[in-house]
């Protein structure tokens, strides 16, 4: 079992549209979780860290964390065509010098 | 733009050379963290580096090898390269706190093994 998962996609969305990917991770010890982006070609871009259950808003981004059910979420909102990017979910165990990531989930939104 | 700087954006190497990437921190921060990305999948941790001193290794051979200064820079070291070196090579800047640190990447080195 990989210890950060993500649906490979690729995710289709309309253009004003919720985009909503997933990632579930195996450690219980992982306590902060990252969501970057990264469009083809580039490095990773930080959007979104979250720490605690529950949701996190920063404008058209939502994180969402549940450590119950071991499962992190980003909810994107009206999606615009320049969102079309892979989405890489991040986890990190307190005091722990790596962050490990899933694979990434290829999101494409269509005019 | 994060402030972490990395050279050459990429390189071009034969099987069995050796390569050095370099990477400047982002201001404010003394932890660089080295990863390697292939294509299609996530990134994975190399090693970390703080206060000069190796500070965390992931499942990578000791021909993958690194450096930190005083200024908080840092250089990626490869040696015997083979053909399934080739990556792309981010270098992650952060500052380091006992939870929560955030970290940021700079662009990012495309290696080549031919």
């Amino acid at each position: 079992q990989k210890e950060v998962e993500q649906n490979s996609g690729p995710l289709s969305v309309p253009e004003g549209a919720i985009a909503s990917l997933n990632c579930t991770y195996s450690d219980r010890g992982s306590q902060s979780f990252f969501w970057y982006r990264q469009y083809s070609g580039k490095s990773p871009e930080l959007i979104m860290s979250i720490y605690s259950n529950g949701d996190k808003e920063d404008g058209r981004f939502t994180a969402q964390l549940n450590k119950a059910s071991q499962y992190v979420s980003l909810l994107i909102r009206d999606s615009q065509p320049s969102d079309s990017a892979t989405y890489l979910c991040a986890s990190q165990i307190q005091g722990a010098q790596k962050l490990v990531f899933g694979q990434g989930t290829r999101l494409t939104i269509n005019p | 733009e994060t402030g972490v700087t990395q050279s050459p954006t990429h390189l071009i190497k034969t099987r069995g050379q050796q390569v050095t990437l370099r990477c400047s921190s982002q201001s404010g921060h003394n932890t660089v963290s080295w990863y390697q990305q292939a294509l299609g999948q996530g990134p994975q941790f190399i090693f970390q580096y703080y206060r000069e001193e190796e500070n965390g290794r992931g499942n990578f051979p000791p021909r993958f090898s690194g450096l930190q200064f005083p200024n908080y820079s840092s250089e990626l070291n490869v040696n015997a390269l083979e053909l399934d070196d080739s990556a792309l090579y981010l270098c992650a800047s952060s500052e380091r706190q006992s939870m929560n640190t955030e970290a940021f990447f700079g662009q990012g080195t495309r290696l080549t093994v031919v």
